[in-house]
C-alpha cells in the first residue's frame, strides 16, 4: 500500500534533548512538508522540501532542523532550542503544485 | 488579518440537516483550493478539491468565489459520521505552500 508513515506515534522529550521524528513515503512524491498543530489551532508550516537535497524554512522553523538525503525520507529534528515542543507533528507530501497534500498519521510530542 | 479565516464553530446540527461553512482567503494569487476533514486527534484527510465552476461529491458541494475570495462547503443530509473539524486550505503565492485555516467544528446529533 502506498502512503506516508510517521514514527513514533508518541514521543517524550527530556529537557535539553534533541529528538528526531521520522517520515517515510512510498508515493514517489517530490515535495514533502512538516507541520505543527497545537490544540484548537491550524497547521503551521515548519519546513518543506521540493526535491532531494533541498529544503526551505516555513513559518516557524526556529528550533527545528531537517534533512532530505533520499526522496522517500524527510526526518525532522526537534532541538533543545525549541522551548515549547509539545504539539502534534504532521508530515505530508504531494506530487505537484496542482495536487493536494496527503498526510501521515502524526507524532505526538510531549515534554517529560 | 489571517491568510485563511474560518468560523471556528461549533456548528451543532441534527441528523439530516443541511449545513454550510464559509472560508475567506487574503491572497488573490491563490490558485488551488481544498477542503480537508480532521477527526479528533487524527491527521487531516482530503475531503475534496474546489474547482472554479463548483463541484459536487455525493452530499458535499464546494463553491469558489474568486471575486470575493471565499470558498464554501455545503453538506446535505448530515450524518453522525460527518462530525469533525473541516479545514479550508488554499495555496500561497509561492510554489509549494499551502495555508490551512484553523478549521470549523461540526457536531451532528441524533
Amino acid at each position: 500500500d502506498g502512503g506516508i508513515t510517521q514514527s513514533p506515534k508518541y514521543l517524550f522529550r527530556k529537557e535539553g534533548q534533541n529528538v528526531t521524528l521520522s517520515c517515510e513515503q512510498n508515493l514517489n512524491h517530490d515535495a514533502m512538508y512538516w507541520y505543527r498543530q497545537d490544540p484548537g489551532q491550524g497547521l503551521r508550516l515548519i519546513y518543506y522540501s521540493q526535491i532531494v537535497n533541498d529544503f526551505q524554512k516555513g513559518d516557524i522553523a526556529e528550533g527545528y532542523s531537517v534533512s532530505r538525503e533520499k526522496k522517500e525520507s524527510f526526518p525532522l529534528t526537534v532541538t533543545s532550542a525549541q522551548k515549547n515542543p509539545t504539539a502534534f507533528y504532521l508530515c505530508a507530501s504531494r506530487l505537484d503544485r496542482a495536487q493536494p497534500q496527503h498526510f501521515g498519521d502524526g507524532t505526538r510530542l510531549s515534554i517529560l | 488579518r489571517k491568510e485563511v479565516e474560518q468560523d471556528p464553530g461549533p456548528f451543532n446540527v441534527p441528523e439530516g440537516a443541511t449545513v454550510a461553512f464559509n472560508c475567506t482567503y487574503s491572497n488573490s494569487a491563490s490558485q488551488s483550493f481544498f477542503w480537508y476533514r480532521q477527526d479528533c486527534r487524527k491527521e487531516p484527510k482530503l475531503l475534496m478539491s474546489v474547482y472554479s465552476s463548483g463541484n459536487e461529491d455525493g452530499r458535499f458541494t464546494a463553491q469558489l468565489n474568486r471575486a470575493s475570495q471565499y470558498i464554501s462547503l455545503l453538506i446535505r443530509d448530515s450524518k453522525l459520521s460527518d462530525s469533525a473539524t473541516y479545514l479550508c486550505v488554499v495555496t500561497a503565492g509561492g510554489y509549494n505552500k499551502l495555508i490551512f485555516g484553523a478549521g470549523t467544528r461540526l457536531a451532528v446529533h441524533p
